[in-house]
This record gives structure tokens, C-alpha cells and sequence, in this order.
């Protein structure tokens, strides 16, 4: 079982804050690290998935970055809305089909 | 639209009774999972199905048993043997190619409340 290990737990951010959460993972064997956005009630959605050492991605005003060599992940969210008000989740993969979630970070902005 | 269909949303059931929880996609994937996510915890990985007719256990396989008879559907039954079934359960979806990084597609999920 991977080790995958999340922070912070959770967070408490005001409208129009900037914030970011970690996502660490094994270094070794790694084929692949995905984000997922949470919002209670509804599915877990896809927001990227990221192969490449150095690898950035951006939508909207959400972004991450990835370093395979330090087995680490960073989730930015510029301007945060209470929309984003989420847990959101990493999960990497190491070549096989299943994915090992971290238990999330729990993100609530308030007007 | 394509997606996957989990039901029911809410199920009870009393302790020592099997339940069966359904899943069925229409996104033609050939991989299925069962998760579940228990207070504090991240979600575990029950069973997970590559192709029809095959299965393998995930990590907290005990007390639960599945089928892969439909590429469409990937049912999940909770036995009396599952000490602690009160959970939510998830499931999901993905292709097998490899190079679309086994993403999934999820279920909105079955709350099961054993009393």
C-alpha cells in the first residue's frame, strides 16, 4: 500500500484568499499523480493528472505542480471562492490500474 | 450523457443480513472499483475488476464479496462476515490504456447504515 500523505487536513480561508495544500508520495515507481475536487453530496471530479517530473497544470484559477524526483505534489487556488469549498484529494499511481488516495484536505471558504 | 450509477443512495439494513450495493456505468470502461471511506480516513480499496469475468481483492477485501458478469455493472454485496459496515461506499471507473493514467470517473455514492 502506498503512503500517501496529505496537508492540511483542513483549511478555513477567507473570499478572495490564495492557498495551497501538499500532497506526498513515494518517489519510487511512479507512473502518474492525480487531483480530485470533492464537493459534499456530489462525485469526486477529475482536475489533473500529471505524469512529468516538473509538470504544471492550470484551470482556472486552480493550478498544481509536481516533482517526482521528492515524491511531492502542490495545489494552488488564487483568489479563493466559496465554491471551491471542497476536499480535495491525490492519488498517484505507480503503473498499475488502481489509485492510493491521501485522505484529502478539507477546504472551506467563507464570504 | 455517460456516467456512473450507483443506488440507492441511503440503504439500511439490519446487522447479519447481506445487502448488495449496485453500480453500473455506460462509459464503456473495462475497469471497475469498489472504495469506501470511513470518518477520517481516505478511501480504501475493496475490489477492483480489469475485465468481465475477473476480480481481485483490494486492500479490505474480508466481508465483501462482487461479480463482473456485464462489463456495465459491478455489483457489491456486503456480507454478515464485515464487522463494520456502517461506511460509504464508492464506486468507480476507468479505461485500462495506459497512457490515459488509469483516471477514474466516480459514483455519488451509497451510504450503508447497519443497525
Amino acid at each position: 500500500i502506498l503512503n500517501v500523505e496529505q496537508s492540511p487536513q483542513s483549511l478555513h480561508v477567507q473570499e478572495g484568499d490564495s492557498t495551497n495544500f501538499t500532497c506526498s508520495f513515494p518517489s519510487s515507481n511512479f507512473y502518474a499523480l492525480h487531483w480530485y475536487r470533492w464537493e459534499t453530496a456530489k462525485s469526486p471530479e477529475a482536475l489533473f493528472v500529471m505524469t512529468l517530473n516538473g509538470d504544471e497544470k492550470k484551470k482556472g484559477r486552480i493550478s498544481a505542480t509536481l516533482n517526482t524526483k521528492e515524491g511531492y505534489s502542490y495545489l494552488y487556488i488564487k483568489g479563493s471562492q466559496p465554491e471551491d469549498s471542497a476536499t480535495y484529494l491525490c492519488a498517484p499511481n505507480s503503473g498499475y490500474s488502481t489509485l492510493t488516495f491521501g485522505k484529502g484536505t478539507m477546504l472551506l471558504v467563507s464570504p | 450523457d455517460g456516467g456512473i450509477t450507483q443506488s440507492p443512495k441511503y440503504l439500511f439494513r439490519k446487522e447479519g443480513q447481506n445487502v448488495t450495493l449496485s453500480c453500473e456505468q455506460n462509459l464503456n470502461h473495462d475497469a471497475m472499483y469498489w472504495y469506501r471511506q470511513d470518518p477520517g480516513q481516505g478511501l480504501r480499496l475493496i475490489y477492483y475488476s480489469q475485465i468481465v469475468n475477473d476480480f481481485q481483492k483490494g486492500d479490505i477485501a474480508e466481508g465483501y464479496s462482487v461479480s463482473r458478469e456485464k462489463k456495465e455493472s459491478f455489483p457489491l454485496t456486503v456480507t454478515s462476515a464485515q464487522k463494520n459496515p456502517t461506511a460509504f461506499y464508492l464506486c468507480a471507473s476507468s479505461t485500462t490504456i495506459q497512457g490515459a493514467g488509469y483516471g477514474y470517473t466516480f459514483g455519488s455514492g451509497t451510504r450503508l447504515t447497519v443497525v
